[in-house]
């Protein structure tokens, strides 16, 4: 079946930089973009950006410009998101999600990243 | 970017009962519109996507309408399992990808 699984929780001081791997199974990887979403602890769901698994091209919201790098190997069937300069504010769920046309599925099974001194 | 408007942001219903949820964007998005389940704990689902479309497995008490700019979640019986906070998400496939998620709604038991 379509899987994505997602590296483990880290636990980071602020100002350094955090890297979650997301690693596909069950479809042609390059077929799909995957989205990367996050969620503060209480909080909704925020886009943080995607990355086609077919030509690398990638979108980042505005917000996170500069702070985040989006990346795949597909070698090895596996997006990445790396998020540097990390805040307290940066403290959430990371989730990766298999982008069709439409909509988000599936998705995996979010990585807590927690920044603090 | 384009903004959603989810309302509202809490609601309370009996099992059993007709529950709607609704969403406006900033802009006319056409049927972009996507509708996403999360249980506590748990990674959201996708239950409908381009307004009304329902995803594959999901129960068809669950539907969807709208287009534009103002677009309905509906639920016609409200059953146990369906407690979770619901989110509309927006998406613009037209280069830059722009994507939007609404504040989401948390739906509890009477």
């Amino acid at each position: 079946q379509v899987q994505l699984v997602q590296s483990g929780a880290e636990v980071k001081k602020p100002g350094a930089s955090v890297k979650v791997s997301c690693k596909a199974s069950g479809y042609t990887f390059t077929s799909y973009g995957i989205s990367w979403v996050r969620q503060a602890p209480g909080q909704g769901l925020e886009w943080m950006g995607w990355i086609s698994a077919y030509n690398g091209n990638t979108n980042y919201a505005q917000k996170l410009q500069g702070r985040v790098t989006m990346t795949t190997d597909t070698s090895t069937s596996t997006a990445y998101m790396e998020l540097r300069s990390l805040r307290s504010d940066d403290t959430a769920v990371y989730y990766c999600a298999r982008k069709g046309w439409a909509g988000f599925d599936p998705w995996g099974q979010g990585t807590l990243v927690t920044v603090s001194s | 970017d384009i903004q959603m408007t989810q309302s509202p942001s809490s609601l309370s219903a009996s099992v059993g009962d007709r529950v709607t949820i609704t969403c406006q964007a900033s802009q006319d998005i056409s049927n972009y519109l996507n509708w996403y389940q999360q249980k506590p704990g748990k990674a959201p689902k996708l239950l409908i996507y381009d307004a009304s479309n329902l995803e594959t497995g999901v129960p068809s008490r669950f539907s969807g309408s709208g287009s534009g700019t103002d677009f309905t979640f509906t639920i016609s019986s409200l059953q146990p399992e369906d407690i979770a906070t619901y989110y509309c998400q927006q998406y613009d496939n037209l280069p830059p990808l722009s994507i939007t998620f609404g504040q989401g709604t948390r739906l509890e038991i009477k």
